[in-house]
Parts: structure tokens; C-alpha cells; sequence
């Protein structure tokens, strides 16, 4: 069965720290790739995704994310973090072949002032 | 971007009841909608997927005829949680995708349900 591991469960930086979330996951077929931010009270937001082509892809709020195919690996990053950066991130891969989505356990980020 | 519904936002019932639970793509056809559910500080657990016209696929341990699905049209999907119980308070969503390729799966905003 299709599994998707995310390394930490909860990361605590200070503002303008640099960020990475790591992200693998047990498919060997074809996927897409995508993470997602639930922010506090609110509902699930996608932040970036990856179908094919250039294996680094940018999302929203400065996030960028890289496809690593060797590795089965698609960690999420972000150079500087902000305050309003704190949120709950999720990786998920979607089997084409199953039609569905698998999520991660999720990352909870904490950006200190 | 595409919108997905959800409604209700909050439902609050008693043990033995039904509740249903809607979900609306509001600019898109949505040939699969999925359910999940999500308990606090966890991850979204996938119970069913559904294409349109056709019976829901329920994943391993989702009771189908506890949790009833219908995605009777391209922008309509409802989930009907029958004879409820205290153990299914939750919160559950809804997520639609459109059927061609590369398309990403939009979500609802979610609907929180507490059994009594």
C-alpha cells in the first residue's frame, strides 16, 4: 500500500529562520505531488504541486518544493520563515492509477517572533 | 481558484440520528469527490471516493453502510452519517477534482459533527 512519511512532526523556528520538511513517501509508480497548509481554524490551502517537468517547483508565500525521483522524496523548503508562517503542513501524494490521494501525518510549524 | 462548499459548517445531533453532510463544487465539475476524516491534531484519513453516477469506494475499515455517499451530479456529493454515534463526532471533509489530467483536488472547509 501506498505510504507517505513526514519526518517532523513538530518544528519550532525563530523569524527568518530557513525551513525544510521533509517528505517521502512509498510509491513507485506514477505520482503527483503536493503539499498543503492548514492554518489555524482554517481549511486546507495548497501551496504548491508537482505533475512533471522541472522537478524544483515554487508555490505560494515563498515556498518552493524539489522532486527528488531517486529518493522518493519531495521536502518542502522555505528560506526565511515568518510568524504568520505557523501552520500545519501536509504532504500528499496522488496515485493516478488508484485515483486517490495519500496524506501524511502532517508537520506542525511553530514561527517564534 | 475553484470552489468547494460544505454544508453544514457545524452540526451538532444525538446518538441514533442521521446527519447529512453536503458538499458543492461551486465552478467546476467534479467527476471524484473524496471524503475524509480528520481527528484533532492528525491527518485526513480517507474513508470513500466517489465518481459521479457510480457507487463510492470505501477504504479498509469505513463502514459503507454506516457512512452513505451519493454524487448524484458533477457538483453535488453528500455524505449521510446514519445511526450516529458518539465515537463519529469528527471533523469531516470533502475534496472534488476534476476528471482530466494534472488537475489537484480542491477542499471543503470542512464540517465539525458532534454526537451526544
Amino acid at each position: 500500500a501506498q505510504s507517505v512519511s513526514q519526518h517532523n512532526h513538530h518544528v519550532i523556528l525563530s523569524e527568518a529562520a530557513s525551513l525544510e520538511l521533509g517528505c517521502n513517501y512509498s510509491y513507485g509508480g506514477t505520482v503527483n505531488l503536493f503539499w498543503y497548509v492548514q492554518y489555524p481554524g482554517q481549511h486546507l490551502q495548497l501551496l504548491l504541486k508537482y505533475f512533471s517537468g522541472d522537478p524544483l517547483v515554487k508555490g505560494i508565500k515563498g515556498f518552493e518544493a524539489e522532486f527528488i525521483k531517486s529518493k522518493f522524496s519531495f521536502n518542502l523548503r522555505k528560506p526565511s520563515v515568518q510568524w504568520s508562517d505557523t501552520a500545519e503542513y501536509f504532504c500528499a501524494v496522488y496515485n493516478t492509477n488508484a485515483g486517490k490521494s495519500t496524506f501524511g501525518d502532517g508537520t506542525t510549524l511553530t514561527v517564534k517572533p | 481558484g475553484a470552489v468547494v462548499s460544505q454544508h453544514p459548517s457545524r452540526v451538532i445531533c444525538k446518538s441514533g440520528t442521521s446527519v447529512k453532510i453536503e458538499c458543492r463544487s461551486l465552478d467546476f465539475q467534479a467527476t471524484t469527490m473524496f471524503w475524509y476524516r480528520q481527528f484533532p491534531k492528525q491527518s485526513l484519513m480517507l474513508m470513500a471516493t466517489s465518481n459521479e453516477g457510480s457507487k463510492a469506494t470505501y477504504e479498509q475499515g469505513v463502514e459503507k453502510d454506516k457512512f452513505l455517499i451519493n454524487h448524484a451530479s458533477l457538483t453535488l456529493s453528500t455524505l449521510t452519517v446514519t445511526s450516529a454515534h458518539p465515537e463519529d463526532s469528527s471533523f469531516y471533509i470533502c475534496s472534488a477534482r476534476e476528471g482530466r489530467p494534472q488537475s489537484e483536488q480542491y477542499f471543503g472547509p470542512g464540517t465539525r459533527l458532534t454526537v451526544t
